[in-house]
């Protein structure tokens, strides 16, 4: 119940190019989804957030899309760059912060 | 505005030794968390403190773990006796309110390795 399931564990993508990494939950109390980003050697970061209650919300290249009724969200990084190289973390809210399994993202010059 | 500090930054250990993180938390945030991320997979909370009490700890594992926060400030997470599966990075978090708003900010971390 407290589950959240990330995809892919690892991502490749060429500079210019669209990331995409998925989360599901089962959870119908989560009232709030935040992706954070980790760089090595550092502690996560928050990058953007959503509400269940907004299908889609977007910061500069970084988009997250959300589909209640299938209880998945994504995060697309736009125009991807090297320096976007990192883990990304999708975490969801019930009683505490639920973090899933995270997506090392690498982004080819 | 200072970040979530945290001390020391690298411990090794031996099996069944007792170890002492400590954090302190960007100022006037009131509630303060403590994560364990084990390599490869996200953080897991081990407990919450809304300003000295305490909010959530039932994924601590009290019989070895124990966490405090004197004064409502400051924070020290002990482990004693360590175990091989407790290598992990160990995260302090803050923000100002538990709900609502409550954008988590998080410290560097300390990476444990018990031999």
């Amino acid at each position: 119940q407290q589950q959240v399931k990330q995809s892919p564990q690892s991502l490749i993508v060429q500079k210019g190019g669209i990331s995409i990494i998925n989360c599901a939950y089962e959870n119908t109390a989560f009232d709030y989804f935040p992706w954070y980003q980790q760089f090595p050697g550092k502690g996560p970061a928050l990058l953007i957030a959503i509400r269940p209650d907004v299908s889609e919300k977007k910061e500069g290249r970084f988009t997250i899309s959300f589909n209640k009724s299938a209880k998945q969200f994504s995060l697309h990084i736009m125009d991807s760059q090297p320096g976007d190289s990192a883990t990304y973390f999708c975490a969801a809210r019930g009683s505490r912060l639920t973090f899933g399994e995270g997506t090392q993202l690498t982004v080819n010059p | 505005e200072a970040g979530v500090a945290q001390s020391p930054r690298y411990k090794i250990i031996e099996k069944r030794q007792s170890v002492a993180f400590w954090c302190n938390p960007i100022s006037g945030h009131a509630t303060l968390y403590w994560y364990q991320q084990i390599l490869g997979q996200g953080p897991k909370l081990l407990i919450q403190f809304q300003n000295n009490g305490v909010v959530d700890d039932s994924q601590l594992p009290k019989d070895r773990f124990s966490a405090e926060r004197l004064k409502g400030v400051d924070s020290t997470l002990k482990i004693q006796p360590a175990k091989l599966e407790d290598s992990a990075v160990y995260l302090c978090a803050s923000s100002r309110v538990q709900r609502g708003g409550n954008t988590q900010y998080f410290g560097p971390g300390t990476r444990l390795t018990v031999l």
